[in-house]
C-alpha cells in the first residue's frame, strides 16, 4: 500500500538557519504530493503541493520538488523564522477520491 | 476561501455519554469529507470518508457503530462518538474537498480540530 516516511524529529534551529525536512514515499499509482503544516492547537493547513514529476511547489519561502527517481519530496526553506515553529506533515494522494496518506509529522522549533 | 469550520473545539464528557462533532464547509460545497483521529505526537489516522447523501466508508479497524458519521448536505458532516470511554479521548479533525475541484484537484481543507476528553 501507499506510505510516507519522514525523517525523525524534533528539529530545533536558530532563526535564519537553513531548513531541510526529508520525505520519501511509496505509492502504487502516480501520486500527488503535499506538505501540510499544523500550528499549535490548530488544524492542518496546506503549505504546498506538486502533482507531477519535477514540479516544484512553493509557498511562504518553503519549497519542495517532486522527485520521481528518488521517490522524494523534501521540504526546504532558506531562512527560517520563529513563526515557522509548527508540525510539518508530508502526504500523498492517489486516485480520484482524494484520500491522503500522511507521514508521522515532524516538529520544528525555531529559536530567536 | 476554502474555510472549514469544526465545532466544538474542545469537549469534556463523562464516560458513557455521546458526543457530536460538526464539520462545515463555509464557502464551498464539499462532495467528500474525511474524519481523522490524531494521537499525541503522532500522525493523522483516517477514520472514514463520507460522501454527501451516502453511507460513510470506514477504514479497517474503525468501529462504525461507535463512530457514527452523517453527511446530510454538501456543507455539513457530523461525527458522533457513541458511549464514549476514556480510550476515545483524542484529537479529531475533519477535512473536506470541493465538488468539481475548483479549489484544486485532490486538495483537502482541514478544520481546526476537536479535543475530546472522556472522564
Amino acid at each position: 500500500g501507499d506510505s510516507v516516511t519522514q525523517m525523525e524529529g524534533p528539529v530545533t534551529l536558530s532563526e535564519e538557519a537553513f531548513l531541510t525536512i526529508n520525505c520519501t514515499y511509496t505509492a502504487t499509482g502516480y501520486p500527488s504530493l503535499f506538505w501540510y503544516v499544523q500550528y499549535p492547537g490548530e488544524g492542518l493547513q496546506l503549505l504546498l503541493k506538486a502533482t507531477k514529476a519535477d514540479d516544484k511547489g512553493s509557498n511562504k519561502g518553503f519549497e519542495a520538488t517532486y522527485r520521481k527517481e528518488t521517490t522524494s519530496f523534501h521540504l526546504e526553506k532558506g531562512s527560517v523564522q520563529v513563526s515557522d515553529s509548527a508540525v510539518y506533515f508530508c502526504a500523498l494522494s492517489t486516485g480520484a477520491n482524494s484520500k491522503l496518506t500522511f507521514g508521522k509529522g515532524i516538529t520544528l522549533s525555531v529559536r530567536p | 476561501g476554502a474555510v472549514v469550520s469544526q465545532h466544538p473545539s474542545r469537549v469534556i464528557c463523562k464516560s458513557g455519554t455521546s458526543v457530536k462533532i460538526e464539520c462545515r464547509s463555509l464557502d464551498f460545497q464539499a462532495t467528500t469529507m474525511f474524519w481523522y483521529r490524531q494521537f499525541p505526537k503522532q500522525s493523522l489516522m483516517l477514520m472514514a470518508t463520507s460522501n454527501e447523501g451516502s453511507k460513510a466508508t470506514y477504514e479497517q479497524g474503525v468501529e462504525k457503530d461507535k463512530f457514527l458519521i452523517n453527511h446530510a448536505s454538501l456543507t455539513l458532516s457530523t461525527l458522533t462518538v457513541t458511549s464514549a470511554h476514556p480510550e476515545d479521548s483524542s484529537f479529531y479533525i475533519c477535512s473536506a474537498t470541493e465538488a468539481g475541484g475548483r479549489l484544486g484537484y485532490n486538495i483537502q481543507y482541514f478544520g481546526a480540530g476537536t479535543r475530546l476528553s472522556v472522564l
